[in-house]
């Protein structure tokens, strides 16, 4: 079966400082990708999705990045972190072939940026 | 904007009532999902309904599509503490992309 993995669960960082966050999938092959960032209490805003290695769509001009080193590894980071960067990140894959255009999303990172 | 928009944005309820949440969108889809999120936690996908169908079932939830309309309602009979979310509606216009609403917060009072 397949199981999506986020980490890390809660990070604080400060102004300034760089961020990393990992999402790795199991079980699928060729799996559609996808970065969003909710802030509390509202909906998700698509940051960053991925249909293969490498290739990265954005969707937001903002100081964050996306890589896809792997087929199922999506990384979500930035050089510099502003305090609107706090909120509630989620992964989500999609195998997208199947047709069923279903999200399956991982446990998500809350970040607070102080 | 494209995306889809829930209302209520909050909904209290007592055990055993039914919940309906209604969701509105501007364009033309390919389908409508509706996903759960149970606070601080990922989104868990419920059901999806397609532009060529009108309703759909999956235990205690009723979902309707009315594309003339251009809006959906997601029905939850017999409520349960359990159910206690926010609940999304997600638009699918073909392509890569899946755009979310803001959600219904949905509160179940036992």
């Amino acid at each position: 079966s397949q199981t999506i993995h986020q980490w890390p669960a809660t990070l604080v960082q400060p102004v300034g400082s760089p961020l990393s966050l990992e999402c790795t999938v199991e079980g699928t092959s060729n799996p559609n990708l996808y970065w969003y960032r909710q802030a509390a209490g509202r909906g998700l805003q698509l940051l960053f999705y991925s249909v293969g290695i490498g290739q990265i769509s954005s969707e937001v001009p903002q100081n964050l990045s996306a890589s896809r080193p792997q087929d199922r590894q999506f990384i979500l980071s930035s050089k510099k972190l502003l305090l609107s960067d706090s909120g509630f990140y989620l992964c989500a894959w999609e195998d997208y072939l199947a047709g069923g255009n279903e999200q399956f999303f991982g446990p998500g990172t809350r970040l607070t940026v102080l | 904007s494209q995306q889809g928009e829930e209302d209520p944005q909050a909904l209290s309820i007592q055990e055993g009532e039914n919940a309906t949440m209604n969701c509105s969108y501007k364009t033309s889809i390919n389908n409508l999902q509706w996903y759960r999120q149970n606070s601080g936690r990922g989104l868990v996908h419920l059901i999806l309904i397609r532009s060529n169908e009108r309703e759909k079932h999956s235990g205690r939830l009723r979902v309707t599509l009315d594309t003339s309309k251009k809006s959906s309602s997601l029905l939850i009979t017999a409520s349960r503490a359990a159910d206690t979310a926010s609940y999304f509606c997600a638009t699918d216009f073909g392509g890569f992309k899946t755009i979310f609403g803001a959600g219904t917060r949905l509160f179940v009072k036992a």
